[in-house]
């Protein structure tokens, strides 16, 4: 067990739907991390805040947002939901922001598994 | 219509044996390299990381070497066991960024026979 908490672990919906996927990092830790793993992408990252504001973005779509709250867990909200959205989500959390010489290790959660039908 | 999926390198090796299972990375200026192991279902699994300033790290049955003069990085595993069966992923972070985002490799899959 990571310490690192997503849910829900199975999200099936349809297309041009909205969702939304939760995490709570390790105690802590104050970045989230998003990733997505695709079958034709591998893990590809998406989105990291860092103590409440976003610290950097990846090819994250339009269509895709996240926050991190005062307690430091996250969302990630995915809306207009197509069929190549279907994927695993993934998030990871670690204590340091990042940047040189100050990356450490990142623990992910269990995923979410979305299916968009 | 035609799903394409990864085609990710496998390494098929006897329980007990050596694994070695290799990674090329893309970008010199990467100072933090970190390898994972994903089983079936479940998110990735944080083995063992290194930082630039290095070029070997030992853990329990794991070793990671990493060759930046060929931007190379590897991961040994000894006396495989086959719960060390898995998919293992290598990541960099790019030390000229102002962020610990992780570059991930597609990946290699490791079969242990018993």
């Amino acid at each position: 067990d990571s310490g690192v908490t997503q849910t829900p672990k199975h999200l099936i919906t349809a297309t041009g739907q909205r969702v939304t996927l939760r995490c709570s990092p390790r105690s802590g830790d104050l970045s989230v991390y998003w990733y997505q793993q695709s079958l034709d992408q591998g893990l590809q990252f998406l989105i990291q805040y860092y103590n409440g504001e976003e610290r950097a973005k990846g090819n994250i779509l339009e269509r895709f947002s996240a926050q991190q709250f005062p307690d430091l867990h996250s969302e990630l909200n995915l809306s207009s939901l197509e069929l190549g959205d279907s994927a695993l989500y993934f998030c990871a959390s670690s204590v340091a922001a990042g940047g040189p010489g100050n990356t450490d290790t990142q623990y992910f959660g269990p995923g979410t598994r979305l299916t968009v039908l | 219509g035609e799903s394409v999926g990864l085609h990710l390198p496998t390494l098929s090796v006897q329980e007990g044996d050596n694994s070695i299972i290799n990674c090329a990375y893309s970008n010199s200026a990467s100072d933090y390299f970190i390898w994972y192991k994903q089983e079936s279902g479940k998110g990735p699994q944080f083995i063992i990381d290194i930082r630039s300033n290095m070029d070997k790290r030992q853990g329990q049955r794991v070793t990671v070497l990493l060759n930046k003069t060929v931007k190379h990085l590897s991961l040994q595993i000894a006396a495989t066991q086959p719960g060390d069966s898995a998919v293992y992923f290598c990541a960099e972070a790019h030390g000229s960024s102002n962020t610990g985002k992780l570059i991930f490799g597609q990946g290699t899959t490791l079969q242990v026979k018993p």
